[in-house]
């Protein structure tokens, strides 16, 4: 089955400062990658998510890049604010039917 | 829009109890889904509903996890009986498709479940 790895664990930067968050997967059948941010005492919220015939995609702060050959792809956010402050998880499914895969999660703090 | 609703959102029972969790999806929603999220890892699929019919429960623990969906709406997962590595979240998120879940998923905000 799918198997997604995500990295660092824990991130730490300064107010302003720019954060990425990597993902790998390992199904190369693997087309929707979705990466969702959970504040504590609440269900995963979905922030991006890119498709597999899209390289990038922007909003705002927030961007997601996908290199389908190397299995990769991760999350940009500039200008971090406080209340960007919260896990993030990665996710990949390969087609419709099949089941979303979570990554472990990455702690991010913005330091104020 | 009101989102998923999940109840109870906290629940402590003793080991060998037995624990039922609800939920009501997204008004419309033909997909509904139940993770395990245990601390520190990412959700986990339990069981997928596409309106009344199971999709995939492939990875559910079927001597100890049941779940229903009778009338395609609200959901109910239960376990019994409960050992301590069930102690996680437990959330229920929802899509709107009509092929099996090719929508986006939203979340609920889960229940958390501490087994002693």
């Amino acid at each position: 089955g799918e198997n997604v790895e995500q990295h660092p664990s824990t991130l730490s930067v300064q107010e302003g400062d720019s954060a990425v968050i990597k993902c790998t997967y390992s199904d190369s059948a693997s087309n929707y990658f979705p990466w969702y941010k959970q504040e504590l005492g609440k269900g995963p919220q979905l922030i991006i998510d890119i498709r597999s015939n899209v390289g990038e995609k922007k909003d705002q702060r927030i961007a997601v890049t996908l290199n389908k050959t190397a299995k990769h792809f991760s999350l940009h956010i500039t200008e971090t604010q406080p209340e960007d402050s919260a896990v993030y998880f990665c996710a990949a499914r390969a087609g419709s039917a099949r089941q979303l895969t979570f990554g472990s999660g990455t702690q991010l703090t913005v330091l104020p | 829009e009101a989102g998923v609703a999940q109840s109870p959102r906290y629940k402590i029972i003793e080991k060998r109890q037995s624990v039922a969790f609800w939920c009501n999806p997204i008004s419309g929603h033909a997909t509904l889904y139940w993770y395990q999220q245990i601390l520190g890892q990412g959700p986990k699929l339990l069981i997928q509903f596409q309106n009344n019919g199971v999709v995939d429960d492939s990875q559910l623990p079927k001597d100890r996890f049941s779940a229903e969906r009778l009338k395609g709406v609200d959901s109910t997962l239960k376990i019994q009986p409960a050992k301590l590595e069930d102690s996680a979240v437990y959330l229920c998120a929802s899509s709107h498709s009509g092929s099996g879940g090719a929508g986006t998923q939203y979340f609920g905000p889960g229940t958390r479940l501490l087994v002693l």
